[in-house]
């Protein structure tokens, strides 16, 4: 079946903008996480839904940070006024379910570039 | 708190030889610790995970890693590389709670040369 895919692959930006991340999960997969990583740097946590709820925000670095999901199906992550610390590659992952015992399954990527 | 070190930035081994990729971590119980490798362009991809039982594990593409709970280690390793295993790895381990999600090291750049 299809894997995990992310829209656009590339996004280049200018400070100030506002730019929407998608991600498309694997169809059942009830999990699904967001993480950054910058240029040189490990993949960094930034939210997970359950379903379409998001139980854990503590990672979205700023209030400029948000993401939704419709039900169990597409997220979007948004970042308003973009600076330019905030270009890295957004990673979207899914799971089956909210356990490290299911692996989670990562899409390629979006590269995000502010200018 | 969980955290993942990797203390190698970058690697370069000859096709054929061995490889060794360093894994440490920081966690108060049994960890669930995963190396995941991520070719350029490619999300990532999970190669081996640990969860408990045989500290052994083996992994895909020929992969295996053994868990030391003294050294609070999780070393990757092959016994000859090929040149298709160039890429970037990373070792992770599991938040267990509230989000479960993965802790990740800053990773280790592996370049084969022929």
């Amino acid at each position: 079946g299809a894997g995990v895919s992310q829209s656009p692959s590339n996004k280049v930006t200018e400070k100030g903008k506002d730019v929407e991340l998608r991600c498309d999960p694997i169809s059942g997969h009830t999990a699904l996480y967001w993480y950054r990583q910058r240029l040189g740097q490990g993949l960094e946590f930034l939210i997970y839904f359950q379903g379409n709820s998001a139980p854990d925000k503590s990672g979205l670095p700023s209030d400029r940070f948000s993401a939704e999901r419709t039900g169990e199906s597409v997220s979007t992550l948004t970042i308003q006024r973009t600076q330019q610390e905030d270009s890295a590659v957004y990673l979207c992952a899914s799971s089956l379910w909210e356990s490290s015992y299911n692996e989670q399954f990562f899409g390629p990527g979006t590269r995000l570039t502010v200018l | 708190a969980q955290s993942v070190t990797q203390p190698d930035i970058h690697i370069t081994v000859s096709e054929g030889a061995s490889l060794e990729l360093r894994c440490n971590y920081s966690y108060g119980a049994t960890p669930y610790l995963f190396w995941y490798v991520q070719s350029p362009g490619q999300g990532l991809q999970l190669l081996l995970k640990y969860f408990s039982g045989d500290t052994l594990v083996q992994g895909i593409k020929g992969f295996e890693a053994e868990f030391k709970r003294s050294q609070s280690s999780f070393n990757l390793r092959k016994p000859s590389v090929h040149w298709s295993d160039a890429a970037e790895y990373f070792c992770a381990v599991a938040a267990l709670t509230g989000a479960n999600n993965l802790f990740f090291g800053t990773g280790t750049r592996l370049t084969v040369i022929p």
